[in-house]
């Protein structure tokens, strides 16, 4: 069963528009959120992260929204830049500080940012 | 300051064998988790170490284990490989837990079964 889903296993957008990126979860008990890039032949990177007590958090060009009624997350990517092309995977957990913490990765979306 | 090494980078193995694998983490790093990464199920957490300890175990078979050396070195062992063992094993680090602290990932192990 897949807690965390990232239906859309590509995304395709022009360099400067805006790319969003979308995560559903079904555990209701999620309430720390975090999103990681991947570049082919690296590990992941983390990039930013949410908690369920906000709605928005910005870094830069990277903006997470949680609609926590809707069990939804998205990523915003503005503008969006060649370099940003890569698998991006959201990731979520509860209580993350707790001992028994452990994330929870959808399968990812490949990003395409076209110059 | 060196990032996360694993090593070795390509493995290949037949079923039923054994295989162990290694990661370094950033020095002064205590906290060394491992993740599973294929096509069709993504990234799954195996296990987290810290201090030595087994802190956190995902849902994966006994046949996946772990250790954590006082260098915070980190094995990871699967024994009796099956065909679906094949992936893409990450690494990752951080000072005191992913939770409290940036992950760092190594480029991962990429383990063929045959």
């Amino acid at each position: 069963d897949q807690q965390v889903k990232q239906n859309s296993p590509s995304l395709s957008v022009q360099e400067g528009r805006i790319s969003i990126l979308n995560c559903d979860y079904t555990n209701s008990m999620f309430d720390y959120f975090l999103w990681y890039k991947k570049y082919p032949a690296e590990g992941p990177t983390f990039l930013i992260s949410i908690s369920s007590i906000k709605d928005k958090n910005e870094d830069g060009r990277f903006t997470v929204f949680l609609n926590k009624s809707a069990k939804h997350l998205s990523l915003h990517i503005v503008p969006s830049q060649p370099g940003d092309s890569a698998v991006y995977f959201c990731a979520a957990t509860h209580d993350p500080t707790g001992a028994n913490s452990k994330l929870t990765f959808g399968k990812g979306i490949t990003l395409s940012v076209r110059p | 300051k060196a990032g996360v090494t694993q090593t070795p980078r390509y493995l290949i193995k037949t079923r039923g064998q054994q295989v162990t694998l290694s990661c370094s983490p950033i020095s002064g790093h205590r906290s060394v988790s491992w993740y599973q990464q294929t096509p069709g199920q993504g990234l799954q957490f195996l296990f987290e170490y810290f201090s030595e300890t087994q802190r956190n175990k995902g849902n994966f078979p006994g046949r996946f284990s772990g250790r954590q050396f006082s260098n915070s070195r980190s094995e990871m062992n699967v024994s009796t490989l099956e065909l679906g063992d094949s992936a893409l094993y990450l690494c990752a680090s951080s000072l005191g837990g992913w939770a409290t602290d940036t992950q760092y990932f190594g480029p991962g192990t990429r383990l063929t079964v045959l």
